[in-house]
């Protein structure tokens, strides 16, 4: 089956604490996006990367990192800094940013701080 | 500024009857939108895309109408069932961004 997968589907975190959410894909998309979404809100766009080893802030990247190292993965990190990390996070994928293609998402992770 | 909504937050339809979500958008260099239907707690589904050079488009029991005039889309769902309970929201692109609404939650009455 070739689709999205992340983990862990729940996640809970002190705060103070880093924690990193998992992105795979093996539907061989170039472009692959890290979204979160809170109740009432559309999704907002944290980072984007449009190929291996490169990678762009979004809207709201500040408290987040993120790495490019294969083509199948998108690792993001909560990092202490965001304020308000509490969130349901969503990655996508697509065969390449700015074309007609739509993104496919994941499941999603939801992230609670205690 | 650039945004994307969505006249009502929740629409309760009788099962059987058909559905319209309707979505505005403000950018007139849009020219690509979709539709997404999110189940609760999961990642949001592709339903149907459409590009600014057509007005309409047609898939499996769902239908997006563009109104590219009024900047106006919107989502027909024929005979809904009670699997298209969801949350459904559109996006559209434009200067190579996507921007996503905020969702409607589609609500089946028995």
């Amino acid at each position: 089956d070739g689709g999205i997968t992340q983990s862990p589907k729940y996640l809970f975190r002190k705060e103070g604490q880093n924690v990193t959410l998992s992105c795979e894909q093996n539907l061989n998309h170039d472009a692959m996006y890290w979204y979160r979404q809170d109740p009432g809100q559309g999704l907002r766009l944290i980072y984007y990367s449009q190929i291996v080893n490169d990678f762009q802030k979004g809207d709201i990247a500040e408290g987040y990192s993120v790495s490019r190292e294969k083509k199948e993965s998108f690792p993001l990190t909560v990092t202490s800094a965001q304020k308000n990390p509490t969130a349901f996070y969503l990655c996508a994928s697509s065969i390449k940013r700015g074309t007609y293609n739509e993104q496919f998402f994941g499941p999603g992770t939801r992230l609670t701080v205690l | 500024g650039e945004s994307v909504g969505l006249h009502l937050p929740t629409l309760s339809v009788q099962e059987g009857d058909n559905s319209i979500i309707n979505c505005a958008y403000s950018n007139s260099a849009s020219d690509y939108f979709i539709w997404y239907k999110q189940e609760s707690g999961k990642g949001p589904q592709f339903i149907i895309d459409i590009r600014s050079n057509m007005d309409k488009r047609q898939g499996q029991r769902v239908t997006v109408l563009l109104n590219k005039t009024v900047k106006h889309l919107s989502l027909q769902i024929a005979a809904t069932q009670p699997g298209d309970s969801a949350v459904y929201f559109c996006a559209e692109r434009g200067d190579d961004k996507i921007i996503f609404g905020k969702g409607t939650r589609l609500h089946i009455l028995p």
